[in-house]
């Protein structure tokens, strides 16, 4: 089964970026083609969808987010990764990683989240 | 491309049954039936309970069922249970392999 746990740090101040990992456990394999993705929760609000990536490197963003963010992959450490630049308060949120798995186009793992907040 | 429009909050009785709106517009839920619901218990993972507009994945009870009519899908609940307690978010595909999700509905189960 597999499993997905974000990492990094839970303070960032304002204008600078925000990084984070998702640590990829168990074999994706057999599940079909999928994408690598990431989405936050800001308190009290809905879910958004950040971008997602495939295996191969090709990725795909929110547009609100594209000029921002980059997603990256590294097979070889089964780890992906997201930084967003020129953070501000609002960007202070739940991370989550996710697998989007294009059988069903669903997100049908997710991390635990980990909370990431913006300030001075 | 905007956030789906749901219901900030919904509540019914052990037994009872519940609806959860998802709006959307025909760039997303209208035009595609790649509608997913979320099951999310605060401080856990969220947990796919729909995709594809009507369908369960395996391990989800059949109290849980999607629809859709034009640019709306719904969440139905049946059989309410003090565990079905949660925040709800619907997820549809929005062209251009970009997803779009709602606002998030919490359910209280009385």
């Amino acid at each position: 089964q597999v499993q997905l746990q974000e990492s990094g740090p839970g303070l960032v101040k304002p204008s600078q970026t925000l990084s984070l990992i998702c640590a990829v456990s168990g074999d994706s394999r057999s599940s079909g083609p999928y994408y690598w993705s990431w989405i936050r929760q800001p308190a009290g609000k809905g879910l958004e969808w950040i971008g997602h990536i495939f295996t191969s490197g090709t990725t795909y963003y929110s547009p609100s987010l594209k000029s921002r963010v980059t997603i990256s992959v590294d097979t070889s450490k089964s780890h992906f990764s997201l930084n967003l630049t020129s953070v501000t308060a609002a960007d202070t949120a739940v991370y989550y990683c996710a697998r989007l798995l294009r059988t069903g186009d669903v997100f049908d793992i997710w991390g635990q989240g980990t909370m990431v907040t913006v300030s001075s | 491309q905007s956030a789906l429009t749901q219901p900030a909050s919904v509540s019914g009785s052990p037994g009872q049954s519940i609806t959860i709106s998802c709006t959307g517009t025909t760039n997303d839920i209208g035009t595609y039936n790649l509608v997913s619901w979320y099951q999310h218990h605060p401080g856990k993972a969220p947990q796919v309970i729909i995709y594809e507009g009507t369908q369960r994945p395996s391990g989800v009870s059949h109290r849980f069922s999607g629809s859709k009519s034009g640019n709306t899908a719904s969440l139905t609940i049946s059989g309410l249970q003090p565990e079905d307690e949660a925040g709800y978010h619907c997820c549809s595909y929005a062209g251009s392999n970009t997803w779009v999700f709602g606002g998030g509905t919490k359910l209280t189960v009385l």
